[in-house]
């Protein structure tokens, strides 16, 4: 079975540092990945999202990144974070579940705040 | 822009009723629809996907689906103060991508 972890769990960081968070996934080969923010009380934004190797789309222009360095890892970066970047970092990978469509799983998420 | 509405509620109901969740979404083309259940703190986990008009039912959850009106809604059959959590609506309108609604809280009163 197909198991999708994220880490840290929890982060506090100060305005102006910079982030990195990773999501592995195992049991699948050639996911897609997906990178989402969900602010307090809101609801989810995708913010990039990858059907390969390298293969990086975004969707909300703004200072963040995102690499793919292997089949199976994603990572979300910033050189320097801003107060408004505070959020619930969620990861997902996707499945063909029916002709051409997709179903979206869920890592445990980041928590990261900003001070 | 490609849009999925909900309310936002909350939505309060006795333990043992049906919990009725509504969605709409702005695109003729959307092809899958999902729902998803979050509980606070935690990430959301997929609990119905839904492909085609009509009814889809999985133990106490039925999803209906109504393209023609673009509505898809999740009926909680017995509703249960564990059913307590924010339902998400979501929408693939092309490829890969979802579009996600803002959530309905739910409230299942003991």
């Amino acid at each position: 079975s197909q198991t999708i972890h994220q880490w840290p769990a929890t982060l506090v960081q100060p305005v102006g540092s910079p982030l990195s968070l990773e999501c592995t996934v195992e049991g699948t080969s050639n996911p897609n990945l997906y990178w989402y923010r969900q602010a307090a009380g809101r609801g989810l934004q995708l913010l990039f999202y990858s059907v390969g190797i390298g293969q990086i789309s975004s969707e909300v222009p703004q200072n963040l990144s995102a690499s793919r360095p292997q089949d199976r890892q994603f990572i979300l970066s910033s050189k320097k974070l801003l107060l408004s970047d505070s959020g619930f970092y969620l990861c997902a990978w996707g499945e063909l579940s029916s002709g051409t469509s997709y179903e979206q799983y869920f890592g445990p998420g980041t928590r990261l705040t900003v001070t | 822009q490609k849009e999925v509405e909900q309310n936002s509620g909350p939505l309060s109901v006795p333990e043992g009723a049906i919990a009725s969740l509504n969605c709409t979404y702005s695109d003729r083309v959307s092809q899958s629809f999902f729902w998803y259940r979050q509980y606070s703190g935690k990430s959301p986990e997929l609990i119905m996907s839904i492909y085609s008009n009509g009814d889809k039912e999985d133990g106490r959850f039925t999803a209906q689906l109504n393209k023609a009106s673009q509505y898809v809604s999740l009926l909680i059959r017995d509703s249960q103060p564990s059913d307590s959590a924010t339902y998400l609506c979501a929408v693939n309108f092309y490829g890969q991508n979802f579009v996600f609604g803002p959530g309905t809280r739910l409230s299942v009163l003991p």
